[in-house]
């Protein structure tokens, strides 16, 4: 079955520097893929969404890439702010609507730490 | 747009008791999906209903959880006999029905089983 892989549990990082989070995936089909953020005792959002083509989606910053050759969609982002700090999941859904819908499986995230 | 409403925000059962959370979708998403989120496992899918219809209960633990969505506006998550390893905070988020649609999350019910 489909599933998402985040290979770090936690990453701190010194404001400034760069960020990157894993993610791979593993898909029947050719899934879109989405970065959602969570922030302490706040629910998670939608950070990233993967386009058809080789757009490469950015927000607030963060930018990813979909790599279908090697399964992947990792987030990046040039230089951290502490505002960064919050939980990461990455997540697939399905573009077999007929029969999963658009359910989401997730990664189990990744926490990222930005100190001073 | 008030976002998606999920009643209660904590609520602490015994163990065996029932436990019944709330969701209310944001007006016009016509896709409500309920999910799980724990330290270990992470966020893992439950069930999704599509214009109020069962489409998906593949992550629903067989006995003991059930869900329903009786109206366009709330679906309802229920656990039987509720046991300590149902402990989580439960998620429902809604969307415009359509494959890869953005998916808006509602605050979670945090479910304590004593």
């Amino acid at each position: 079955g489909d599933s998402v892989t985040q290979t770090e549990g936690l990453v701190t990082l010194t404001e400034g520097l760069p960020v990157m989070l894993n993610c791979t995936y593993q898909s029947t089909y050719s899934p879109f893929l989405f970065w959602y953020v969570q922030h302490l005792n706040e629910a998670p959002k939608l950070l990233l969404k993967s386009f058809t083509d080789n757009k490469r989606p950015e927000h607030q910053g963060f930018h990813a890439t979909l790599h279908k050759s090697s399964s992947s969609f990792h987030l990046q982002k040039s230089s951290a702010q502490l505002s960064d700090s919050a939980l990461y999941y990455c997540a697939l859904s399905d573009r077999d609507y007929g029969s999963s819908g658009n359910k989401l499986i997730f990664g189990i995230g990744t926490l990222l730490s930005v100190k001073p | 747009n008030a976002g998606v409403i999920q009643t209660p925000r904590h609520k602490v059962t015994g163990k065996g008791q029932e436990a019944t959370l709330w969701c209310e979708p944001i007006s016009g998403h016509s896709a409500v999906f309920w999910y799980r989120q724990t330290i270990v496992q992470g966020l893992e899918f439950l069930t999704y209903f599509r214009n109020q219809a069962p489409i998906d209960d593949s992550g629903m633990p067989k006995e003991r959880f059930s869900a329903q969505m009786p109206n366009q506006s709330h679906s309802t998550l229920k656990i039987q006999s509720t046991q300590p390893q149902d402990s989580a905070v439960y998620l429902c988020a809604s969307s415009l029905v359509g494959t890869g649609g953005e998916q808006y999350f509602g605050p979670g019910t945090r479910l304590t089983v004593l």
